[in-house]
């Protein structure tokens, strides 16, 4: 079956610092891959995507890469700002059209 | 545009209650989803519409009922409420493919 992994939390870092928060899957085809963040008191929105190998989704600063050789999709940030203080969450739909969800990753930014 | 609107925000329920978690959509998306997230879990699907008279189980159903008679509407039930639902629901939908899915806020439900 499909799974996410990604890195426990919390992360706790000072404004500007630089945050990667890492996630392998395990799927049986060739998935799409997410990330997603909820913030304080809200539900979830979608970050950014990548649908096939060596794509690079972007938005908000953060980035993240599909790595088909690794099965990974790191979530990157250069300067962290205190508004990014979330919950962030990996994930992927194969080709049973269903999101897969890691555990989720706190972040915290301290200002 | 409301987006995905879910009520309500907080219950407490006894064991053995029942209630409905309401959900609604004004973005006449066709996919419709209810997952559960419980803490250090990640969200967990239990169940899905792919449009109105059409519903499906998802991961964890039991203890579940759902019905989509619109497409605006997608609510959740639970019959005989027990501990092992306490969790926070979240409520989401897609416009043509379960790509890019909208969340509603979320209802916490404690059951003691």
């Amino acid at each position: 079956g499909n799974s996410v992994t990604q890195m426990e939390g919390p992360v706790t870092l000072s404004e500007e610092a630089f945050l990667t928060i890492n996630c392998t899957y395990t799927a049986t085809g060739y998935p799409s891959l997410f990330w997603y963040v909820q913030y304080p008191g809200e539900g979830l929105q979608l970050l950014l995507k990548a649908t096939k190998a060596d794509d690079k989704g972007s938005n908000k600063g953060f980035e993240a890469t599909y790595r088909k050789e690794t099965t990974s999709f790191h979530l990157e940030k250069g300067s962290v700002q205190v508004s990014d203080s979330a919950v962030y969450f990996c994930a992927l739909i194969d080709n049973d059209y269903k999101l897969s969800f890691g555990a989720g990753t706190t972040v915290t930014v301290r200002a | 545009n409301a987006g995905v609107t879910q009520t309500p925000k907080f219950r407490i329920l006894k064991i053995g209650q029942s209630m409905t978690l309401q959900c609604t959509q004004d973005m006449n998306h066709n996919y419709m989803y209810w997952y559960r997230q419980d803490p250090g879990m990640g969200l967990k699907l239990i169940y899905y519409s792919v449009g109105a008279g059409i519903t499906d189980k998802g991961e964890v159903p039991n203890g579940y009922n759902v019905s989509r008679s619109t497409t605006e509407d997608f609510p959740l039930r639970l019959e005989l409420a027990a501990p092992s639902q306490t969790s926070v629901y979240f409520c989401a939908s897609s416009p043509f493919t379960p790509d890019e899915q909208y969340f509603g806020p979320g209802t916490r439900l404690t059951v003691t």
